[in-house]
């Protein structure tokens, strides 16, 4: 399975926007850029994700390098709710008839400060 | 909206002791992953169905099993508890598609917090 690589963690201000990094240099051409997100004492939960284009949610955008290797996600207005772990997760292609775990790496911390 | 639900949320079990977990998946899901997330460490996959059947196996113990039932809840048992088997336990569920490929949104619930004595 590709590897990601994230920083441990980061430190933000309310309501500035955070820019959390991944890089990924051994992506696969199938492989998707997944963001979950894991609150304290909460189960994860998902936030985003792309393939080659740039994608925007209500929660996040996620910005991803022309060649692939490395993503970004965007939180455009940081607030204390999103202190939490992050994970970029890559994942093959999901076929009928099979599941796709998650594998889940060192996220980034991220602390948010008011 | 619905969410995954898993029960109990708390257990305290002594060694050597059995322990089922349950999880009950979002309605018409029929997909369910388990994790377990040791103090301080990521969530590692453990084991997931489809369709109750299972799909896929991670790092697992033999003393560990799962299945899933005709209404896709699903649940883990674990036999001969251990001091590191001390975690938190998360289920996640999501909905299979026929065909594909496509990339489904894994809902995860509140875990059970298992602690063995």
């Amino acid at each position: 399975d590709a590897k990601t690589t994230q920083p441990n963690s980061m430190e933000s201000n309310e309501e500035e926007p955070v820019h959390l990094p991944c890089n990924h240099s051994t992506i696969s051409g199938t492989d998707y850029i997944h963001w979950y997100r894991q609150l304290p004492s909460q189960g994860p939960e998902y936030v985003i994700h792309g393939l080659t284009s740039n994608v925007n949610n209500r929660m996040a955008s996620l910005a991803i390098a022309e060649d692939r290797k490395s993503s970004t996600l965007i939180l455009h207005r940081a607030t204390l709710r999103d202190a939490a772990v992050y994970y970029c997760i890559l994942r093959g292609p999901n076929y009928g008839g099979a599941t796709n775990k998650l594998i889940f790496g060192t996220g980034t911390l991220l602390a948010v400060q008011p | 909206a619905a969410g995954v639900i898993q029960s109990p949320r708390h257990l305290i079990k002594e060694k050597r002791e059995t322990a089922t977990l349950k999880c009950y998946p979002i309605p018409r899901h029929d997909t369910v992953y388990w994790y377990q997330q040791g103090p301080g460490q990521d969530p590692q996959f453990l084991i997931s169905f489809y369709e109750k059947m299972q799909s896929d196996k991670g790092s697992i113990p033999d003393r560990f099993s799962a299945q899933q039932f005709s209404d896709y809840h699903s649940e883990l048992n674990m036999s001969s508890l251990e001091l590191g088997d001390s975690a938190l336990y998360f289920c996640a569920s999501s909905l299979g598609l026929a065909g594909g490929p496509f990339q489904e949104t894994q809902y995860f619930g509140p875990g059970t917090r298992l602690l063995v004595l």
